[in-house]
Order: structure tokens, then sequence, then C-alpha cells
């Protein structure tokens, strides 16, 4: 199975910061990587699919970047409703595998 | 509005069996793959079974294969998840989600999901 390795594991920022949130993956698999945020009591959302392809929808402070084994969801400017737990999720083969989350919560 | 509506969680003794149930609406059914993912009570996301869009293929991981079964009825549009044996570790909030694009070229990520039922596998 492949491994999705998410760091940090929990980041605290302040509104108006840039965070950085990377996954990394066992094995080289290419750009089959999405990023879904989840807030609290609710399903996630997805953000980010093909590494780098914003959702419809979804503010353009979110990108994200990477191939091959290392993937990174960036969100410049920091926004109130942005505090939440982030997951990759690679989709190259089944099994499909999710990163263990990161939580961005308020500083 | 593209809907995912989960049914069927509730409380069940280990060794038990539950059948979940996801009511679709708002999409043309049969052109998406359909997927289950469980949380854990303040736990990551794990993925738990897909079906495809026809539902002539099915996957499953390897900590429910031969315990859960994943199905599909067109006629009402629903996708079902049918879990024998239940364990302890099976405890969860249980999410359909759809496959984000028809095309079966394009990645295994989801969008929509439901809103979960909770699955309490307890004595």
């Amino acid at each position: 199975d492949i491994q999705m390795t998410q760091s940090p594991s929990s980041v605290s920022a302040s509104v108006g910061d840039r965070v950085a949130i990377t996954c990394r993956a066992s094995q080289a698999i290419s750009t089959w990587v999405a990023w879904y945020q989840q807030k609290p009591g609710k399903a996630p959302k997805l953000l980010i699919s093909a590494a780098s392809t914003l959702q419809s929808g979804v503010p353009s402070r979110f990108s994200g970047s990477g191939s091959g084994t290392d993937f990174t969801l960036t969100i410049t400017s920091l926004q109130p409703e942005d505090f939440a737990t982030y997951f990759c999720q690679q989709a190259y083969k089944f099994p499909l595998t999710f990163g263990g989350g990161t939580k961005v919560e308020i500083k | 509005e593209v809907q995912l509506l989960e049914s069927g969680g509730g409380l069940v003794q280990p060794g038990g069996s539950l059948r979940l149930s996801c009511a679709a609406s708002g999409f043309t059914f049969g052109n998406y793959a359909l997927t289950w993912v469980r949380q854990a009570p303040g736990k990551g996301l794990e993925w738990v079974a897909l079906i495809s869009s026809a539902g002539g293929t099915t996957y499953y991981a390897d900590s429910v294969k031969g315990r859960f079964a994943i199905s599909r009825d067109t006629s009402d549009n629903t996708v079902y998840l049918q879990m024998n044996s239940l364990r302890a570790e099976d405890t969860a909030t249980y999410y359909c989600a759809r496959r984000a694009t028809p095309t079966a070229t394009t990645g295994n990520w989801f969008d929509p999901w439901g809103q979960g039922t909770l699955v309490i596998v307890s004595s």
C-alpha cells in the first residue's frame, strides 16, 4: 500500500499568515494527489485535485504543488474560515490512502 | 444541487451486521463511481470501498475485504454498504462520496460527500 506521510500534524497560525502543509508518498505517484478540508462535525470538502487543480469555488489563496513523492498545499493569507483540518489523498492505485491530517489552529 | 444522504448507522454488537444506504440526487447516478470512507472518532480518514459507475467493478480496503460489500441500485439511485462480522475497530462515521468527475481516466478523488452516518460497534 502507498503510505501518505503528512506534516506537520498541527500548526498554529494567525490570520494573514502563509501556511504550507506537506505530504510525502512512499512511492512515486506522479500528480495523483488530492487535498481536502474538513471542519469539525462536517464532511471533507475537495479543494485540489491532480496535485494542483483548484476546484471550482475554492479561493485562490489555496494552491497545490508537487509531483512524484512530495506534495504541498499552501494557504496564503490565512482567513478565519480556513481554520480546519486538511488531508491529502493518493489516487495512484488501490487501496486509496489518506495522510494523517494537519490541524490548522488559531495562534 | 448534488446531494448524498447516508442512513442506516447505529449501535450494533460485535459480530453483527448493518447495511448503510446513501441516496443520491442531483446528478446522473449511472455516470459516476461512488465510494465509502470512514472516520473513527477523533481520527483521520480511511478509505473503505469503491464501486464503478456501472457497478461491475468493486475495490476494498484490506481491513474490510471479505466482511463488507458495496453495491448500487440504479432504480433508486442508492449505493449500499453491507457490513458483516463487525468489530469494535469498525466504529466510525461512514461517509459516502461521489467521484468528482465521471471520466474514468481522471483520478479517484471525491466531491461531494454526504454528511455521514455513525456506526458504533459495542456490546
